[in-house]
């Protein structure tokens, strides 16, 4: 079985700040992939990062940066210099790949990220 | 032009009436899936269907029922509508049942009143 932990769940921060949003996971794959999704108060589900279980290169977009570590089975998000227009839900999620694997995402439930102006 | 569709985008019903959520993707993908979000937020999938096919069924109450016409669409027919059936429905689809890229349409906010 698959299980993704979120164990914030609401993180309320300044504008500016920096945030880091954690994420642990458990599967017993050794093939699979990651991911992030934002979901703005407009509602939809925004794709932000995907990565496979074989590259623990991290990865920086702009302001934001993810941190996989296959030994501690986290992957975390990082927004730096935070903005109001961050504010959001953010998902981490993870999906089995390979013989078998049927794409069923699992979710974590999620963290509430307030910015404040 | 949209890749997935949802309709109706609002859903305001009262218990025990009938209704229907109908999903389109145009982008040529075998597969589809419904995904509820809760009111706490939480994410879980409910039914796949791989060409027509159903491929997932999570434990989902029988009053639930999918129905793929065509590989494009996948309806969610609701009976008897409960309470707690209020939620937000997520609409997907991936190319094949074996992608790991899903597309989401933009989501239905189902509420039973």
């Amino acid at each position: 079985a698959q299980k993704v932990t979120q164990a914030q769940t609401e993180i309320s921060v300044v504008e500016k700040e920096d945030v880091t949003l954690d994420c642990v996971y458990e599967t017993r794959d050794t093939t699979y992939y990651l991911f992030w999704y934002k979901q703005p108060p407009s509602g939809e589900l925004v794709f932000l990062i995907r990565r496979n279980s074989f590259d623990e290169q991290n990865e920086i977009s702009g302001r934001y940066s993810w941190n996989f570590q296959k030994s501690t089975s986290s992957f975390n998000f990082t927004i730096t210099a935070s903005q109001v227009v961050d504010s959001a839900v953010y998902f981490c999620a993870l999906i089995r790949w390979g013989a078998g694997a049927n794409s069923k995402l699992t979710f974590g439930k999620g963290i509430t990220l307030s910015v404040r102006p | 032009d949209t890749a997935v569709s949802q309709t109706p985008k609002y859903l305001v019903t009262q218990m025990g009436n009938d209704k229907s959520i109908k999903c389109e993707q145009n982008l040529g993908h075998d597969t589809m899936y419904w995904y509820k979000q809760d009111s706490k937020k939480f994410l879980k999938i409910m039914f796949s269907y791989n060409n027509k096919e159903l491929i997932i069924n999570e434990t989902v109450p029988n009053r639930f029922s999918p129905k793929s016409p065509d590989k494009a669409h996948l309806n969610l027919h609701i009976n008897s509508l409960e309470l707690g059936d209020s939620a937000v429905y997520f609409c997907a689809s991936s190319q094949s049942a074996a992608s790991i890229e899903q597309y989401f349409g933009p989501g239905t906010r189902l509420t039973v009143t």
